[in-house]
């Protein structure tokens, strides 16, 4: 069965820290895969999406993410938090018209 | 554009009440979602459409029903509301399936005493 876990449900860091946000995946044949960010009391917001090609894929406000084919890992990551990132993240794997999410992992960034 | 636009923001229903959620887009996407999403949860996927006349059950159907008469409109009706339908309720749009994100729209806060 196709499927998305993130097996963190916080993370915490510093301002200035790099962050990494876990995102592992099920599926067979090739993944699309992306980042969602909520802020409180607001829709979903699409950060970045791997469909092919680089492993590296830039976001929006900074982040990217990494694709691992031989992990099936798709972490997402930024080099420098703001606390202006703390919100929850959402990993989410395509699946036949819909998306499948992840149970999300709420980030903290303390000053 | 004003993108994916929900409304009520919030609403209070006593067991056993009806109501419709509605859910417009004005972005010409052929694909729309019902989603659902309880405290420290993710989202569950209620019902879809990939175009006006169709749509499909996802994850959790029972308790709903959608109709997809028009491109840019998919209601969402709840019958004989309980309380396990407290929730809040997110209305998402795109383009085409595949590599194309899902725009989301505010949310509705929906309570059921």
């Amino acid at each position: 069965a196709q499927s998305v876990a993130q097996p963190e449900d916080q993370v915490n860091v510093a301002e200035g820290n790099p962050l990494t946000v876990k995102c592992t995946y099920s599926v067979s044949g090739n993944p699309y895969l992306f980042w969602y960010v909520q802020y409180p009391n607001r829709g979903l917001q699409f950060l970045l999406k791997y469909i092919t090609g680089d492993n590296l894929v830039k976001g929006s406000y900074g982040f990217e993410a990494e694709f691992n084919k031989s992990q099936t890992s798709f972490h997402l990551k930024k080099p420098s938090a703001l606390v202006s990132d703390s919100a929850l993240y959402f990993c989410a794997l395509y699946n036949t018209d819909k998306l499948i999410f992840g149970t999300g992992t709420r980030l903290q960034v303390f000053p | 554009n004003a993108g994916v636009t929900q409304t009520p923001k919030f609403r209070i229903l006593k067991i056993g009440q009806s109501m419709t959620l509605q859910c417009a887009q004005d972005m010409n996407h052929n694909y729309m979602y019902w989603y659902r999403q309880d405290p420290g949860m993710g989202l569950k996927l209620i019902y879809y459409s990939v175009g006006a006349g169709i749509t499909d059950k996802g994850e959790v159907p029972n308790g709903y029903n959608v109709s997809r008469s028009t491109t840019e409109d998919f209601p969402l009706r709840l019958e004989l509301a309980a309380p396990s339908q407290t929730s809040v309720y997110f209305c998402a749009s795109s383009f085409l399936a595949g590599g194309n994100e899902q725009f989301f729209g505010p949310g509705t806060r929906l309570t059921v005493l």
